[in-house]
């Protein structure tokens, strides 16, 4: 199955500046997901990332919060902006595979 | 959309003893429903997953059912283990490119 690179692992920011998380993907994906996961919470898809094209987000999801970058076919990046304590969350990208999906080791955001 | 439920949220066990987790969906057009297990710090880890053509799938010491009937499927870990501690999230999608609705998860403790 396909191996993710997911950096930074953690950060702590302050409120109102933005963080860009990145993927790398070891093949080439059409698609990939950016997931959120609240303290104790499920996975709640952001958005779905296509090369080429702008991405696609889930309800309750805006571009000019998350911006997304794609590239290529083997990466991506979704920006945190004007962050405030309640985007403190776990960041996750993922990607379809012929094992299934494949989630990045997450990237945990605490915002002070 | 999609409304996946998880039960039961917390769940402790003997080692050596069988865990049961369930999940209903409700979207009868779902056809890919896979579990996955998040180890403290990581990312999910697809541990298996059924398709709607199939009653029953096993690996090892866990196994999946799915009654397509009732929309429900769940997981079966027999001969527990210390190391099968972990969030277990369940998720149903149509599959291909398509999201994932995740179930709220269940924390398993496994008591040596």
């Amino acid at each position: 199955s396909a191996v993710i690179s997911q950096k930074p692992s953690r950060d702590i920011c302050q409120r109102g500046t933005s963080l860009t998380i990145q993927c790398q993907v070891d093949s080439q994906v059409t698609m990939m997901f950016w997931y959120r996961q609240q303290p104790g919470q499920s996975l709640t898809l952001i958005a779905t990332a296509n090369q080429g094209s702008e991405a696609t987000y889930e309800s309750g999801f805006v571009i000019d919060k998350f911006p997304i970058s794609r590239p290529n076919l083997t990466f991506s990046t979704l920006t945190v902006s004007n962050m405030s304590p309640e985007d403190s969350s776990i960041y996750l990208c993922s990607v379809e595979d012929t094992g299934g999906y494949t989630f990045g080791s997450g990237t945990r955001l605490t915002v002070v | 959309g999609e409304n996946v439920e998880q039960h039961p949220s917390t769940l402790s066990v003997q080692e050596g003893d069988s865990a049961v987790i369930k999940c209903t969906y409700s979207d009868s057009a779902s056809n890919y429903f896979p579990w996955y297990k998040q180890e403290l710090g990581k990312g999910p880890q697809l541990i298996i997953d059924i398709r709607s053509n199939v009653g029953e799938k096993k690996d090892q010491r866990i196994a999946v059912t799915l009654n397509k009937t009732a929309k429900h499927f769940s997981l079966h870990i027999t001969e527990t283990q210390p190391e099968d501690s972990a969030v277990y999230f369940c998720a149903a999608s149509l599959r291909t490119g398509n999201q994932f609705y995740f179930g709220t998860g269940t924390s398993l403790t496994v008591i040596p």
